[in-house]
């Protein structure tokens, strides 16, 4: 199975870019998701198969894949982007297909 | 749209049962992929258990043997349930729906979550 490796916490200053990084064991993984979490709140999906916008989440959302790390990355920061980021993968190596979840990155707004 | 709506959380002791429902509205359960995911307080996601379109179930190691996913179709209703619950199976649990594409697959709608404590 994937194990996927988040930093703990992100904090940027407003009007900064925020990267945060999803590494580890995703080699040979088709794609990448991502989701926001708010507080109080059930985690969205933000990008999808790599670098596809969910409705309604603004172009200053975008993500990367290199070698061994996929990143999200977060242009212009606004207050409104303070949440917990989760990447997933789809694990196909195990007997039955199932999502992985990274551990989450806690996104802070100086 | 679709809407779904967790129920069946609560406070219990360890060594107990509890079942979680998961009522699904704006599209059909029995063909698509659900899991139930879960989050400590604090703490991240964890997928928990799966249940494929085709009737197929999978479970983490932490839970397998201890919980089975079911649904029925004629209330289009996902059910989880959960025995000899433990301290650390404390958790808000959500169901969420996948959509798969290129060969991977991603949680599109989720329910709000139903918390379940246990403790003596």
């Amino acid at each position: 199975s994937h194990v996927l490796t988040q930093p703990p916490s992100v904090s940027v200053a407003p009007g900064q870019t925020a990267r945060i990084s999803c590494g580890g064991d995703i080699i040979g993984s088709p794609s990448v998701h991502w989701y926001r979490q708010r507080p109080g709140q059930a985690p969205v999906v933000v990008i999808s198969s790599y670098n596809d916008r969910a409705s309604g989440i603004p172009e200053r959302f975008s993500a990367s894949y290199s070698g061994n790390t996929a990143t999200l990355t977060i242009s212009g920061v606004e207050a409104g982007d303070e949440a917990d980021y989760y990447c997933q993968v789809w694990n196909t190596r195990g007997a039955v297909d199932h999502p992985v979840f990274g551990g989450g990155t806690k996104l802070t707004v100086l | 749209e679709a809407q779904l709506v967790e129920s069946g959380g609560g406070l219990i002791q360890p060594g107990q049962s509890l079942r979680l429902s998961c009522e699904v509205s704006g599209f059909i359960i029995s063909d698509n992929y659900m899991s139930w995911v879960r989050q400590a307080p604090g703490k991240g996601l964890e997928w928990v258990s799966i249940l494929y379109s085709g009737g197929t179930t999978f479970y983490a190691d932490s839970v397998r043997g201890r919980f089975a996913v079911s649904r029925d179709n004629s209330k289009n209703t996902l059910y989880l349930q959960m025995e000899n619950l433990k301290v650390e199976d404390t958790a808000t649990y959500y169901c969420a729906s996948h959509y798969c594409t290129g060969g991977s697959c991603y949680l599109d709608d989720w329910g709000q979550g139903t918390l379940v404590s246990v403790s003596s």
